[in-house]
Protein backbone atom coordinates (compact mmCIF):
# COMPACT_ATOMS: atom_id res chain seq x y z
CA UNK A 1 0.00 0.00 0.00
CA UNK A 2 1.34 3.63 -0.49
CA UNK A 3 1.79 5.88 1.73
CA UNK A 4 3.52 9.30 2.97
CA UNK A 5 5.20 10.17 6.51
CA UNK A 6 5.80 13.79 7.78
CA UNK A 7 8.20 13.47 10.47
CA UNK A 8 7.41 16.60 11.85
CA UNK A 9 4.80 17.62 13.64
CA UNK A 10 5.77 21.23 13.52
CA UNK A 11 8.90 23.75 12.17
CA UNK A 12 9.26 27.23 12.96
CA UNK A 13 11.36 29.11 11.20
CA UNK A 14 12.61 32.52 11.34
CA UNK A 15 11.02 34.76 8.44
CA UNK A 16 14.04 35.40 5.24
CA UNK A 17 15.75 32.18 6.61
CA UNK A 18 15.20 29.09 4.44
CA UNK A 19 12.24 26.37 5.13
CA UNK A 20 12.08 22.77 4.78
CA UNK A 21 9.25 20.76 5.30
CA UNK A 22 9.74 16.53 5.11
CA UNK A 23 8.13 13.76 3.80
CA UNK A 24 9.12 10.20 3.04
CA UNK A 25 7.12 8.10 0.72
CA UNK A 26 6.63 4.35 0.29
CA UNK A 27 5.52 3.20 -2.56
CA UNK A 28 4.81 -0.03 -5.20
CA UNK A 29 5.36 1.16 -8.78
CA UNK A 30 6.09 5.10 -9.96
CA UNK A 31 5.71 7.79 -7.23
CA UNK A 32 2.97 10.12 -7.92
CA UNK A 33 3.56 13.39 -4.91
CA UNK A 34 1.95 16.20 -4.18
CA UNK A 35 2.45 18.91 -1.47
CA UNK A 36 -0.78 20.84 -0.41
CA UNK A 37 -0.91 23.75 1.89
CA UNK A 38 -4.14 24.79 4.58
CA UNK A 39 -4.69 28.12 5.83
CA UNK A 40 -7.01 28.47 8.81
CA UNK A 41 -10.54 27.66 7.95
CA UNK A 42 -9.99 26.50 4.60
CA UNK A 43 -9.66 23.79 2.05
CA UNK A 44 -6.42 22.27 0.81
CA UNK A 45 -4.64 24.78 -1.78
CA UNK A 46 -2.42 22.27 -4.66
CA UNK A 47 1.50 23.73 -4.39
CA UNK A 48 3.49 21.43 -7.20
CA UNK A 49 3.48 17.75 -7.95
CA UNK A 50 6.06 14.95 -8.99
CA UNK A 51 5.39 12.88 -11.53
CA UNK A 52 8.31 12.18 -13.82
CA UNK A 53 11.67 14.31 -14.91
CA UNK A 54 13.77 16.58 -12.89
CA UNK A 55 14.19 16.07 -9.21
CA UNK A 56 13.53 19.21 -8.30
CA UNK A 57 10.07 20.36 -8.78
CA UNK A 58 9.35 24.10 -8.87
CA UNK A 59 5.12 25.34 -7.50
CA UNK A 60 3.11 27.89 -6.64
CA UNK A 61 4.35 30.89 -4.13
CA UNK A 62 8.13 30.14 -4.83
CA UNK A 63 7.83 26.57 -3.31
CA UNK A 64 9.58 23.68 -4.83
CA UNK A 65 10.63 20.05 -3.65
CA UNK A 66 13.14 17.83 -4.01
CA UNK A 67 12.84 14.20 -5.31
CA UNK A 68 14.97 11.78 -3.88
CA UNK A 69 13.97 7.74 -5.24
CA UNK A 70 17.37 6.75 -2.81
CA UNK A 71 16.02 8.33 0.28
CA UNK A 72 12.45 7.93 -1.13
CA UNK A 73 11.61 11.36 0.14
CA UNK A 74 9.96 14.78 -1.36
CA UNK A 75 11.11 17.45 0.95
CA UNK A 76 9.18 21.18 0.57
CA UNK A 77 11.68 23.53 0.31
CA UNK A 78 11.55 27.29 -0.06
CA UNK A 79 14.65 30.13 0.16
CA UNK A 80 13.32 32.59 2.08
CA UNK A 81 10.46 32.14 4.07
CA UNK A 82 7.58 34.73 4.91
CA UNK A 83 5.26 35.11 7.76
CA UNK A 84 2.47 34.46 5.42
CA UNK A 85 3.64 30.91 4.93
CA UNK A 86 2.61 29.95 8.10
CA UNK A 87 0.20 27.38 7.34
CA UNK A 88 -0.28 23.08 7.77
CA UNK A 89 1.48 21.30 5.11
CA UNK A 90 0.38 18.23 3.25
CA UNK A 91 2.48 15.45 1.28
CA UNK A 92 0.13 13.57 -0.56
CA UNK A 93 0.73 10.13 -2.93
CA UNK A 94 -2.03 9.38 -5.43
CA UNK A 95 -3.05 5.40 -4.94
CA UNK A 96 -3.71 4.82 -8.44
CA UNK A 97 -5.20 1.01 -7.57
CA UNK A 98 -8.86 1.22 -8.83
CA UNK A 99 -9.38 4.70 -9.00
CA UNK A 100 -8.41 7.99 -7.95
CA UNK A 101 -7.68 7.92 -3.96
CA UNK A 102 -4.83 10.28 -2.02
CA UNK A 103 -2.91 9.46 0.38
CA UNK A 104 -2.14 11.99 2.88
CA UNK A 105 0.38 12.28 5.58
CA UNK A 106 -0.62 13.66 8.77
CA UNK A 107 0.59 16.97 8.50
CA UNK A 108 3.24 19.41 9.03
CA UNK A 109 2.81 23.10 10.62
CA UNK A 110 5.19 25.57 9.84
CA UNK A 111 5.24 28.66 11.90
CA UNK A 112 7.49 31.67 10.37
CA UNK A 113 8.59 33.77 12.94
CA UNK A 114 8.82 37.75 11.99
CA UNK B 1 -12.96 30.05 -13.67
CA UNK B 2 -14.87 29.51 -10.69
CA UNK B 3 -13.52 26.87 -7.87
CA UNK B 4 -14.82 24.09 -6.25
CA UNK B 5 -17.94 25.01 -4.25
CA UNK B 6 -19.29 23.51 -1.10
CA UNK B 7 -22.64 24.38 0.63
CA UNK B 8 -23.18 24.93 3.47
CA UNK B 9 -19.76 25.82 4.94
CA UNK B 10 -21.02 25.35 8.49
CA UNK B 11 -23.51 22.85 9.78
CA UNK B 12 -24.40 21.70 13.39
CA UNK B 13 -26.63 18.56 13.56
CA UNK B 14 -27.54 16.11 16.85
CA UNK B 15 -27.19 12.21 17.16
CA UNK B 16 -29.14 10.17 15.06
CA UNK B 17 -29.82 12.88 12.56
CA UNK B 18 -28.81 12.17 9.18
CA UNK B 19 -27.15 15.31 6.70
CA UNK B 20 -26.63 15.96 3.43
CA UNK B 21 -23.59 17.92 1.77
CA UNK B 22 -23.21 19.16 -1.65
CA UNK B 23 -19.95 19.94 -4.23
CA UNK B 24 -20.24 21.66 -7.07
CA UNK B 25 -16.65 20.61 -9.13
CA UNK B 26 -14.76 22.92 -11.02
CA UNK B 27 -16.68 23.79 -14.67
CA UNK B 28 -15.56 20.52 -16.71
CA UNK B 29 -14.23 18.27 -14.45
CA UNK B 30 -15.85 14.71 -13.70
CA UNK B 31 -14.01 13.30 -10.87
CA UNK B 32 -15.21 14.45 -7.22
CA UNK B 33 -13.82 12.92 -4.44
CA UNK B 34 -14.65 13.69 -0.62
CA UNK B 35 -12.21 13.53 2.24
CA UNK B 36 -12.85 13.91 5.99
CA UNK B 37 -10.16 15.85 7.86
CA UNK B 38 -10.37 15.40 11.98
CA UNK B 39 -7.76 16.06 14.53
CA UNK B 40 -7.08 12.50 15.53
CA UNK B 41 -7.35 11.01 12.14
CA UNK B 42 -5.96 13.49 9.83
CA UNK B 43 -7.25 13.49 5.99
CA UNK B 44 -9.23 10.56 5.17
CA UNK B 45 -10.46 9.47 2.03
CA UNK B 46 -14.21 8.55 1.50
CA UNK B 47 -14.88 8.23 -2.07
CA UNK B 48 -14.83 8.78 -5.48
CA UNK B 49 -17.12 9.58 -8.52
CA UNK B 50 -16.75 9.98 -11.73
CA UNK B 51 -19.58 9.79 -14.33
CA UNK B 52 -22.21 9.30 -11.59
CA UNK B 53 -20.45 5.51 -10.66
CA UNK B 54 -18.58 5.52 -7.85
CA UNK B 55 -14.92 4.23 -8.39
CA UNK B 56 -13.01 4.17 -5.08
CA UNK B 57 -14.66 3.89 -1.43
CA UNK B 58 -12.87 4.75 1.81
CA UNK B 59 -12.64 2.36 4.88
CA UNK B 60 -16.20 4.11 6.11
CA UNK B 61 -18.83 2.78 7.60
CA UNK B 62 -21.84 2.65 5.40
CA UNK B 63 -23.96 5.36 7.46
CA UNK B 64 -21.47 7.39 4.86
CA UNK B 65 -23.00 7.33 1.26
CA UNK B 66 -22.78 9.60 -1.91
CA UNK B 67 -23.68 10.19 -5.21
CA UNK B 68 -23.08 12.61 -8.34
CA UNK B 69 -25.51 13.79 -11.24
CA UNK B 70 -25.52 13.85 -14.53
CA UNK B 71 -23.75 17.35 -14.46
CA UNK B 72 -20.82 16.29 -12.03
CA UNK B 73 -22.04 17.62 -8.89
CA UNK B 74 -21.68 15.51 -5.81
CA UNK B 75 -23.24 14.87 -2.34
CA UNK B 76 -22.41 12.75 0.02
CA UNK B 77 -24.75 12.05 3.09
CA UNK B 78 -24.30 10.53 6.58
CA UNK B 79 -27.36 9.08 8.61
CA UNK B 80 -27.17 8.49 12.11
CA UNK B 81 -24.96 10.63 12.84
CA UNK B 82 -22.37 10.14 15.99
CA UNK B 83 -20.14 12.35 17.86
CA UNK B 84 -17.35 11.37 16.47
CA UNK B 85 -18.30 12.19 12.31
CA UNK B 86 -17.63 15.85 13.71
CA UNK B 87 -15.34 16.74 10.95
CA UNK B 88 -14.16 18.97 8.22
CA UNK B 89 -15.75 17.64 5.24
CA UNK B 90 -13.58 18.46 1.91
CA UNK B 91 -14.72 17.84 -1.58
CA UNK B 92 -11.87 17.80 -4.45
CA UNK B 93 -12.46 17.68 -8.42
CA UNK B 94 -10.47 17.15 -10.79
CA UNK B 95 -10.51 16.40 -14.82
CA UNK B 96 -10.16 12.67 -14.78
CA UNK B 97 -10.98 10.03 -13.12
CA UNK B 98 -7.65 6.96 -13.09
CA UNK B 99 -5.47 9.47 -14.32
CA UNK B 100 -3.05 9.42 -11.04
CA UNK B 101 -1.02 12.25 -12.36
CA UNK B 102 -4.40 14.37 -12.79
CA UNK B 103 -4.22 17.58 -9.70
CA UNK B 104 -7.11 18.02 -7.79
CA UNK B 105 -8.19 21.22 -6.47
CA UNK B 106 -9.93 21.19 -3.48
CA UNK B 107 -13.08 23.30 -2.12
CA UNK B 108 -13.06 25.09 1.51
CA UNK B 109 -15.04 22.34 2.94
CA UNK B 110 -18.19 21.79 5.48
CA UNK B 111 -17.79 22.31 9.32
CA UNK B 112 -20.12 19.58 10.60
CA UNK B 113 -20.64 19.72 14.35
CA UNK B 114 -22.72 16.75 15.98
CA UNK B 115 -23.86 17.72 19.10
Amino acid sequence: AQSVAQPEDQVNVAEGNPLTVKCTYSVSGNPYLFWYVQYPNRGLQFLLKYITGDNLVKGSYGFEAEFNKSQTSFHLKKPSALVSDSALYFCAVRDGAGGFKTIFGAGTRLFVKA
Amino acid sequence: KAGVTQTPRYLIKTRGQQVTLSCSPISGHRSVSWYQQTPGQGLQFLFEYFSETQRNKGNFPGRFSGRQFSNSRSEMNVSTLELGDSALYLCASSLFAGARTDTQYFGPGTRLTVL
